[in-house]
């Protein structure tokens, strides 16, 4: 069964500071790849996706992630924080076989809070 | 478009006790998801709906847990009897189907139980 690893359980930075966040799935056939947020108090939202294409993905609000299949890696940027970026962030992995449908195994997720 | 509906957002119960709780997902969505999110961890899957029929079930408890959604809309999760360990947010989630092509997953607040 796949499994997806979130490094950092907890981010702490201050405005402007960039952010790297790291995810590792552990599946060997092709995935499709998932980044979500869940702000305080809301949803779990979709940041941005990876299905083919440029491994360079660009998502909401100035997120983008990249794809490097060698090391099975799915892994968050961005440039410049701001405080409304605090949150919680989750990386998901969908294996593309037919057999796995639309499931979604997700990581433990990162809290990141951003010091005004 | 109005989003993924689910009630009650918080219940507290005592352990033995049953609960259930309601989804309705994103109208025109075949496909329902459920899932389990305890405190710390990332959400994961217990029963995966296409229109009423279930898809995938292979991670939910069905000693005590069970799910229908027999007109293929809304959707009802419960517990009988519920454990200390159950203690955790329930969340539903809906996509639209495309045979072949995955579909992002619209997530619902989620159901904030806790068994006492």
């Amino acid at each position: 069964a796949q499994s997806v690893s979130q490094h950092n359980h907890h981010v702490i930075l201050s405005e402007a500071a960039s952010l790297e966040l790291g995810c590792n799935y552990s599946y060997g056939g092709t995935v499709n790849l998932f980044w979500y947020v869940q702000y305080p108090g809301q949803h779990l939202q979709l940041l941005l996706k990876y299905f083919s294409g440029d491994p360079l993905v660009k998502g909401i609000k100035g997120f983008e992630a990249e794809f490097i299949k060698s090391k099975f890696s799915f892994n968050l940027r961005k440039p410049s924080v701001q405080w409304s970026d605090t949150a919680e962030y989750f990386c998901a992995v969908n294996p593309r076989f037919k057999a796995a449908g639309n499931k979604l195994t997700f990581g433990g997720g990162t809290r990141v809070l951003v010091k005004p | 478009e109005a989003g993924v509906a689910q009630s009650p957002r918080y219940k507290i119960i005592e352990k033995r006790q049953s609960v259930a709780f309601w989804c309705n997902p994103i109208s025109g969505h075949a496909t329902l998801y459920w899932y389990q999110q305890i405190l710390g961890q990332g959400p994961k899957l217990l029963i995966q709906f296409q229109n009423n029929g279930v898809v995938d079930d292979s991670q939910l408890p069905k000693d005590r847990f069970s799910a229908e959604r027999l007109k293929g809309v809304d959707s009802t999760l419960k517990i009988q009897p519920a454990k200390l360990e159950d203690s955790a947010v329930y969340l539903c989630a809906s996509s639209s189907f495309n045979q072949g092509a995955l579909q992002t997953q619209y997530f619902g607040p989620g159901t904030r139980l806790l068994v006492l």
